[in-house]
């Protein structure tokens, strides 16, 4: 176990639901991320928390949400999806996210979504 | 452009065997170089992770190289186990402007090990 959870496992979701993706590290870190992992491509990163503050937001359509509330925890709320969103959630933690160095991000299980 | 090739893309070995995984990347300046292993359904997991410096890091039967001047690095894996099937992706940290870090992640080397 890497110290980082995230619920659920797995997701099936309609078009027109909402629903949330969490993820919580116990791990004493201070940044927190949200990468999608789709078939035979590279991670892609969503968004960067640092110190509960979202430091970067890699132009991710607005149906998808994230929310921070708190060095821990971190949300990733869905509305309206496609079925081209379907794909591995993987949330990380890091010590910190400064920019000035790159610290060891720590992954969580991730989140199977099928967007049917 | 900032990129990370790897190679095979795919690959099936027999239980026991060696092997050797390449990853090749353009990223420029270059921070560190690291490699994760993901079980299937599973999350990334660090094995190594070098600096411009340093030529050769292992952990257990994993022995990453890196070559800062051309570029390339590779993930040799000895005396392979069935425990060892997984994707293995190959991740470069990099400086852009404005002094900000970044990870370039590469595709990944599913390795599959058979009995």
């Amino acid at each position: 176990e890497t110290g980082v959870t995230q619920t659920p496992r797995h997701l099936v979701m309609g078009m027109t639901n909402k629903k949330s993706l969490k993820c919580e590290q116990h791990l004493g870190h201070n940044a927190m991320y949200w990468y999608k992992q789709s078939a035979k491509k590279p991670l892609e990163l969503m968004f960067v928390y640092n110190f509960k503050e979202q430091t970067e937001n890699n132009s991710v359509p607005s149906r998808f949400s994230p929310e921070c509330p708190n060095s821990s925890h971190l949300f990733l709320h869905l509305h309206t999806l496609q079925p081209e969103d379907s794909a591995l959630y993987l949330c990380a933690s890091s010590q910190r996210s400064d920019g000035s160095s790159s610290y060891e991000q720590y992954f969580g299980p991730g989140t199977r979504l099928t967007v049917t | 452009k900032n990129q990370v090739e790897q190679s095979p893309q795919s690959l099936i070995i027999l239980e026991g065997k060696n092997c050797t995984l390449q990853c090749n990347y353009t990223v420029s300046p270059f921070s560190n170089l690291r490699w994760y292993k993901q079980d299937t359904g599973r999350g990334p997991v660090s094995l190594t992770i070098m600096t411009f410096s340093e030529n050769t890091k292992s952990n257990g039967r994993y022995t990453a190289t890196l070559d800062a001047d051309t570029k390339q690095s590779s993930l040799h894996i000895t005396a392979s186990q069935l425990s060892d099937s997984a994707s293995y992706i190959c991740v470069v940290s990099g400086m852009f402007s404005g002094g900000y870090n970044k990870l370039i992640f590469g595709a990944g080397t599913r390795l599959a090990v058979h009995p």
